[in-house]
C-alpha cells in the first residue's frame, strides 16, 4: 500500500535557525510530490512540486527551498528562519492511479 | 486551473443532510471535480472525485449537472464529526508538471448537536 510520512510533528524553532523537514513516500515510483503551507485560519499554499529527482519547481518566492535527494524524498529547508515562516506545512504526492495523497502535516512555530 | 467558489462556512445540526455547492465556470473539458475534507491540524483528506452526473461512495454523494459549471457535495446525516473544512477542486485527477492541485479557502462546516 501507498503511505506518505513526515516528521516532525510539531517544531518550535527561534528565527535566524535552519529548517529542515522530510517527506518519504512508499508504495509507489516516481511520484510527484509536493509542499503546502498553511496559515492561521487560512487555506493551503503551493510552495514547492517535483516531478522527479533534483527537479523542484517554486510557485511563490520565499525564504525557503525544497530538495529531492531520491525518488520518494521530498525536503523542504531553510538556512534562516523568520517569525512569517511559522505554518502548517503539508507534504503530499500524486500518481495517475492514486490521486493526491496528503502527509499528516508539521507545526512549525517560529520563536 | 480553474478557480472555484465556495461558501465560507455553513451550519448545520446533527442527522440533517448537507449540501456544499461549489461553483467553477471556467472548467475545462479535462478537468475533473474533487473534493477534500480537513480536519484541523490534519492533512486533507479525499472524499469523493467526479466528471459528470452523480457519483455516490460511502461517505458523500457528489452532483454535477450537465454544463458542469457547478457541483454539488452531499454529505447524508451528518455527525458531530464531520464538523470540518471542505475543498472543492477543479483539474486532472493526478499532478505534473503543469498540473498543480491549488486549494482555495474552502467551506467551514460546523456541525451543532
Amino acid at each position: 500500500s501507498q503511505t506518505i510520512h513526515q516528521w516532525p510533528a510539531t517544531l518550535v524553532q527561534p528565527v535566524g535557525s535552519p529548517l529542515s523537514l522530510e517527506c518519504t513516500v512508499e508504495g509507489t515510483s516516481n511520484p510527484n510530490l509536493y509542499w503546502y503551507r498553511q496559515a492561521a485560519g487560512r487555506g493551503l499554499q503551493l510552495l514547492f512540486y517535483s516531478v522527479g529527482i533534483g527537479q523542484i519547481s517554486s510557485e511563490v518566492p520565499q525564504n525557503l527551498s525544497a530538495s529531492r535527494p531520491q525518488d520518494r524524498q521530498f525536503i523542504l529547508s531553510s538556512k534562516k528562519l523568520l517569525l512569517s515562516d511559522s505554518g502548517f506545512y503539508l507534504c503530499a504526492w500524486s500518481d495517475r492511479n492514486y490521486g493526491y495523497t496528503f502527509g499528516s502535516g508539521t507545526r512549525l512555530t517560529v520563536v | 486551473l480553474a478557480k472555484t467558489t465556495q461558501p465560507i462556512s455553513m451550519d448545520s445540526y446533527e442527522g440533517q443532510e448537507v449540501n456544499i455547492t461549489c461553483s467553477h465556470n471556467n472548467i475545462a473539458t479535462n478537468d475533473y471535480i474533487t473534493w477534500y475534507q480537513q480536519f484541523p491540524s490534519q492533512g486533507p483528506r479525499f472524499i469523493i472525485q467526479g466528471y459528470k452526473t452523480k457519483v455516490t461512495n460511502e461517505v458523500a454523494s457528489l452532483f454535477i449537472p450537465a454544463d458542469r459549471k457547478s457541483s454539488t457535495l452531499s454529505l447524508p446525516r451528518v455527525s458531530l464529526s464531520d464538523t470540518a473544512v471542505y475543498y472543492c477542486l477543479v483539474g486532472p485527477p493526478y499532478g505534473g508538471a503543469t498540473n498543480k492541485l491549488i486549494f482555495g479557502t474552502g467551506t467551514l462546516l460546523a456541525v451543532q448537536p
